[in-house]
This record gives C-alpha cells, sequence and structure tokens, in this order.
C-alpha cells in the first residue's frame, strides 16, 4: 500500500516571502499522480496544483510551484510572495494510475497546517 | 456551474442507529469518491462510483456502504453506527473515466454520534 509523509505538521511564514511544505511518499509502482490540496478554515478542499509522475518537468500554478524528485520520492510545494490567504491546511496526496487495485482513491498525507504572519 | 453539494450539512446520530447521507456531483461529473476525515486518522479514501459502479473501496467495514443512482447523485450509507464514526465525511467528483481527472470536493457532512 502507498503512504504520504508530510513531517512539518505546522509552519509559519512572513506574508510576501516564500515557504516550501514538503512531502515524501512510498509506492512500488512507476506510473501515478501527485496532487497538492488546501483545505482553508471553511473546511472545502480546493485543488492547489496535480503533477503526472511521467512528466519530468515540475508543475507551476501562479505563485505555486512543485519540485518533484522521482527517484527520491519527495514532492515539495513551494509559495512564493504568500499571501494571507493562504493560510490553511495543505495536503498532499497520492494516487495510482490504475484504477480497481484494491484500495484506491487518494491516499492523503496527515497535512501541514500553515500559518501566515502579517 | 454549480460545485459538489452535501446534505445534511450537520448531523447528530446516537450510537447504534444508521445515518444516510446524500451527495450531488457537479453536472457532467460521472465519477464520485467519499473521504472521512478525523483528527486522529486523518482523510480516508471510502469508496468511489462510476457510472453507477463502485469501482474501488478503501479498507472500512461493511457496515460502510454507498451507491450511485443514474443521475450521478451518490449516497453513503453507515449502519450501526458507533463512536468513533463521528467525522467528516467529504463526497468529490471528477468527470470519471481516467483516475488522474481533478477531483473536486463538497463542504463536507460533519457526524456526530453521541
Amino acid at each position: 500500500a502507498q503512504t504520504v509523509t508530510q513531517s512539518q505538521p505546522e509552519m509559519s511564514v512572513q506574508e510576501a516571502e516564500t515557504v516550501t511544505l514538503s512531502c515524501t511518499y512510498d509506492t512500488s509502482e512507476s506510473d501515478y499522480y501527485l496532487f497538492w490540496y488546501k483545505q482553508p478554515p471553511s473546511r472545502q478542499m480546493i485543488l492547489v496544483i496535480r503533477q503526472e509522475a511521467y512528466k519530468q518537468q515540475n508543475a507551476t500554478e501562479n505563485r505555486f510551484s512543485v519540485n518533484f524528485q522521482k527517484a527520491a520520492k519527495s514532492f515539495s510545494l513551494k509559495i512564493s510572495d504568500s499571501q494571507l490567504g493562504d493560510a490553511a491546511m495543505y495536503f498532499c496526496a497520492y494516487r495510482s494510475m490504475y484504477s480497481g487495485g484494491g484500495a484506491d482513491g487518494l491516499t492523503f498525507g496527515k497535512g501541514t497546517h500553515l500559518i501566515i504572519q502579517p | 456551474k454549480a460545485g459538489v453539494t452535501q446534505t445534511p450539512r450537520y448531523l447528530i446520530k446516537t450510537r447504534g442507529q444508521q445515518v444516510t447521507l446524500s451527495c450531488s456531483p457537479i453536472s457532467g461529473h460521472r465519477s464520485v469518491s467519499w473521504y472521512q476525515q478525523t483528527p486522529g486518522q486523518g482523510l480516508q479514501f471510502l469508496f468511489e462510483y462510476f457510472s453507477e459502479t463502485q469501482r474501488n473501496k478503501g479498507n472500512f467495514p461493511g457496515r460502510f456502504s454507498g451507491r450511485q443512482f443514474s443521475n450521478s447523485r451518490s449516497e453513503m450509507n453507515v449502519s450501526t453506527l458507533e463512536l468513533g464514526d463521528s467525522a467528516l465525511y467529504l463526497c468529490a467528483s471528477s468527470l470519471g473515466g481516467q483516475v488522474g481527472y481533478e477531483q473536486y470536493f463538497g463542504p463536507g457532512t460533519r457526524l456526530t454520534v453521541t
């Protein structure tokens, strides 16, 4: 079974600065998807960024970018120019590319609580 | 487009009772997944439905069941409720087909079992 580990339960950053959230995962598969989701205090989970494992190029979405190291099984999220609205729980998630192989769906890490200091 | 809706938003039940939660996906989405979120266990996958068929199931006891209707709306049922079933239940919809499609989450149903 796949596991996702987020080693930082909480991170704090000054507004306008850059912060990196770490995520490692364990899998024996070669094809999969990785995601970062954001869950603000209102509880609605929102997709931040998505990476296909077969793509070497790191995904980028405006101020959000990832550092995907497939061999190291690492998938960190960098948030540039942090804004107050970025404050939330951030979850790293893994999904096998092959559906139906037993327990499936998204496998989430425990999350990192990101605090933005004004 | 309207987002994923879940009803009810809050629910209080007693041990031993059963409960049914409902999820309406985004229009055009054919896949619905359910997740349980608790402070201790985090987010855990319950099951996924695609075109009225259960495509995947997580490691939960048989008390947890679900179904999907022809209009893609989904329900999940928990029978013989236990205190440990208290959680936020999240529903997510996606276009379906390929598993890599983005999942759009609803606001959740907060279930409290007393």
